[in-house]
């Protein structure tokens, strides 16, 4: 059972847009910023969202993130095949102090 | 180019230990929060631990804590596991990554099997 909570799996078309949610609670989202990251298959993660809306260089601005209150979510627009991947948020958790992951989304590209 | 190059993995008894190490170059190390994470087969993401720049502040995930040690050396620009201890759910890839923010950047992991 993870902290953060995420829908297991999402699905979308090409060139569609697609949104991943994640829910939390007063002590991780609701006091602190999110990560996103994408994980393809057979690789290591990739950071694509920090500090709830920022992106590292190199990645491409169809990916967006927002918070509000104690959820935050991950938006994909104009669906690419090679977006399937699962998508991973986190938070620092300060009752815990430890970092949390939410349990991720598996992201289908039909 | 940033690499994070994590070893030390492999077949390890319940109850044994085994020391992970992440060499990294690029960057600045002595500069950067330092962070463990792991993915059980087929499972999700889990953090691990993570160490401050000059090692002196460290935060333990809670299944973890009096097991495993996170240690960092700035002048080899190594950042390791000592994990005792270990039980049969502690198997997974192993991810050195680096902070700020976290997981900026990762490795590309290391496994470690605990299994009689």
């Amino acid at each position: 059972q993870s902290v953060l909570t995420q829908a297991p799996s999402a699905s979308g078309t090409p060139g569609q847009r697609v949104t991943i949610s994640c829910s939390g609670s007063s002590s991780n989202i609701g006091s602190n910023t999110v990560n996103w990251y994408q994980q393809l298959p057979g690789a290591a993660p990739k950071l694509l969202i920090y500090n709830n809306n920022q992106r590292p260089s190199g990645v491409p601005d169809r990916f967006s993130g927002s918070k509000s209150g104690t959820s935050a979510s991950l938006a994909i627009s104009g669906l690419h095949s090679e977006d399937e991947a699962d998508y991973y948020c986190a938070a620092w958790d300060a009752s815990l102090n430890a970092w949390v992951f939410g349990g991720g989304t598996k992201l289908t590209v039909l | 180019e940033v690499q994070l190059v994590e070893s030390g993995g492999g077949l390890v008894q319940p109850g044994g230990s085994l020391r992970l190490s992440c060499a990294a170059s690029g960057f600045t190390f002595s500069t950067s929060w330092m962070h463990w994470a792991r993915q059980a087969p087929g499972k999700g993401l889990e953090w691990v631990a993570d160490i401050k720049q000059d090692g002196g502040e460290k935060h333990y995930v809670d299944s973890v804590k009096g097991r495993f040690t996170i240690s960092r050396d700035n002048a080899k620009n190594s950042l390791y596991l000592q994990m005792d201890s270990l039980r049969a759910e502690d198997t997974a890839v192993y991810y050195c990554a680096r902070g700020n923010p976290f997981g900026v950047y990762w490795g590309q992991g290391t496994l470690v099997t605990v299994s009689s």
